[in-house]
C-alpha cells in the first residue's frame, strides 16, 4: 500500500524559506506513471494546488506562486521536496503531499498533512 | 487558469435526504472533473474521477454527472458519515484548480 509522509519544521519566520519533504513508501517515486505534488490548505479554507513534479525533474507550478516555489525529486531516497521562499503569514497552512497519474490529474494518494505556521 | 465555482457553499440536510452539489468551470473541461470528500481534521479523499467514475470502495449512493462546464455530485440518501466538505477539481489542464468547497451539515 502506497504511503506518503510529510516532514519538516512546523514554524517558519516571515521572509524565510519553508522546506518540506515527502517520503514515499510502498512504491517507487521513479515510476513513469505518476507525478508527485504539493497541495496546501489554509486553516478553515479550501485546497490550493502548488505544483507537480515528474521523477525526471520536469513538472508544473501554480503561477500564483510566481518564482517562490520549487519542487525537487530524489529518486535515491524515494523522497520529494517543496521549497517556498519569502514566506508571509498568508503561507500558513496545512501542506499535503500527494500523487496523481501522468495522464489523469486526480490526487489518489495523500499524505497526512503537516501544519506550517509562519510567525516571528 | 480555469476557475471552479461550487454551489451552494453550505447545505443543511437530514439523514436520508438527497443532496446535490453543483460545480461550474469557467471554460469547458470535457469530463475532466473530480470530487473529493474531506472530513474535519482529515485528508481529502477522492470519490469520483472523470465526472462520473466512482472510485473503488465508494458507496453507490454517491454519483457524479456532467460535462463541459456544469457538473453535479449527488448523494442519494445522506448517511451520518457523509457530513463533510466536498470539493470539485478540474483535471483538464495545469494549473490544477479546486472549487471553494461545499460543507454538508446536519439539519
Amino acid at each position: 500500500q502506497l504511503q506518503l509522509q510529510e516532514s519538516g519544521p512546523g514554524l517558519v519566520k516571515p521572509s524565510e524559506t519553508l522546506s518540506l519533504t515527502c517520503t514515499v513508501s510502498g512504491g517507487s517515486i521513479s515510476s513513469s506513471s505518476y507525478y508527485w505534488a504539493w497541495i496546501r490548505q489554509p486553516p478553515g479554507k479550501g485546497l490550493e494546488w502548488i505544483g507537480s513534479m515528474f521523477y525526471s525533474g520536469s513538472g508544473y507550478y501554480n503561477p500564483s506562486f510566481k518564482s517562490r516555489v520549487s519542487i525537487s525529486v530524489d529518486t535515491s531516497t524515494n523522497q520529494f521536496s517543496l521549497r517556498l521562499t519569502s514566506v508571509t503569514a498568508a503561507d500558513t497552512a496545512v501542506y499535503y503531499c500527494a500523487r496523481h497519474r501522468s495522464v489523469y490529474y486526480y490526487f489518489d494518494y495523500w499524505g497526512q498533512g503537516t501544519l506550517v505556521t509562519v510567525s516571528s | 487558469d480555469i476557475q471552479m465555482t461550487q454551489s451552494p457553499s453550505s447545505v443543511s440536510a437530514s439523514v436520508g435526504d438527497r443532496v446535490t452539489i453543483t460545480c461550474r468551470a469557467s471554460q469547458g473541461i470535457s469530463t475532466w472533473l473530480g470530487w473529493y470528500q474531506q472530513k474535519p481534521g482529515k485528508v481529502p479523499k477522492l470519490l469520483i474521477s472523470a465526472a462520473s467514475s466512482l472510485q473503488s470502495g465508494v458507496p453507490s449512493r454517491f454519483s457524479g454527472s456532467g460535462s463541459g462546464t456544469d457538473f453535479t455530485l449527488t448523494i442519494s440518501s445522506l448517511q451520518p458519515e457523509d457530513f463533510a466538505t466536498y470539493y470539485c477539481q478540474q483535471a483538464n489542464s495545469f494549473p490544477l484548480t479546486f472549487g471553494g468547497g461545499t460543507k454538508v451539515e446536519i439539519k
